[in-house]
């Protein structure tokens, strides 16, 4: 199975900078790395994707290790609406994707 | 563009009775299409997928089952719920190539076995 680490829990202030780690230490060459968020009685929503090099988008960039067994998400100025949780998974060519529990992101204010 | 619907959005239902949630997906062609479910607290336990139609993984022992009678549509089925099936269901599809499609997710639905 595609299994991934994070920690269960993390804070951080609004307009500061969150850094999300993300471990995945058994995934394979060709397994992209995504990312995806979940408000409260909503669907994940898809935040950001990558295999090697890091990756920007317009919600946030995306580091990954040189060994690819891990990861790390950047919201580059958080804010109250970023608060959720966090997926961090992949996906081997059997086409599944393994959730774990997620990173519970709060923002304070 | 691109949409995904699933209803319906809340159910309650009796132990015992059967249960039908259905998916659909306009706007793309031979999605592969994702069952979930996500119990309170807990993270997203895949139930089914299907890359085409007729199609269909069960990815955990239970009594359900998923269905696709159509290219975009996928439909959760159970003749008998049991109090354990309570949870938030969601549909997801996704295209492309398998490693790098974004999932796209339906609204979800609550079901609530009583």
């Amino acid at each position: 199975d595609a299994k991934t680490t994070q920690p269960n829990s993390m804070e951080s202030n609004e307009e500061e900078p969150v850094h999300l780690p993300c471990n995945h230490s058994t995934i394979s060459g060709t397994d992209y790395i995504h990312w995806y968020r979940q408000l409260p009685s909503q669907g994940p929503e898809y935040v950001i994707h990558g295999l090697t090099s890091n990756v920007n988008n317009r919600m946030a960039s995306l580091a990954i290790a040189e060994d690819r067994k891990s990861s790390t998400l950047i919201l580059h100025r958080a804010t109250l609406r970023d608060a959720a949780v966090y997926y961090c998974i992949y996906a081997g060519n059997n086409r599944k994707l393994i959730w774990g529990l997620g990173t519970s992101l709060a923002v304070n204010p | 563009s691109q949409t995904i619907h699933q209803w319906p959005a809340t159910l309650v239902q009796p132990v015992g009775s059967p249960l039908s949630l259905e998916c659909t997906v306009e706007g793309t062609s031979n999605p592969n299409l994702y069952w979930y479910r996500q119990a309170a607290g807990r993270g997203l336990q895949l139930l089914f997928y299907s890359v085409g139609i007729g199609q269909i993984s069960s990815e955990v022992p239970q009594n359900l089952s998923a269905s696709r009678p159509q290219d975009r549509q996928f439909i959760l089925s159970s003749k008998k719920l049991l109090l354990s099936d309570s949870g938030f269901y969601l549909c997801a599809w996704r295209t492309g190539q398998a490693n790098t499609g974004e999932l796209f997710f339906g609204e979800g639905s609550r079901l609530t076995v009583l």
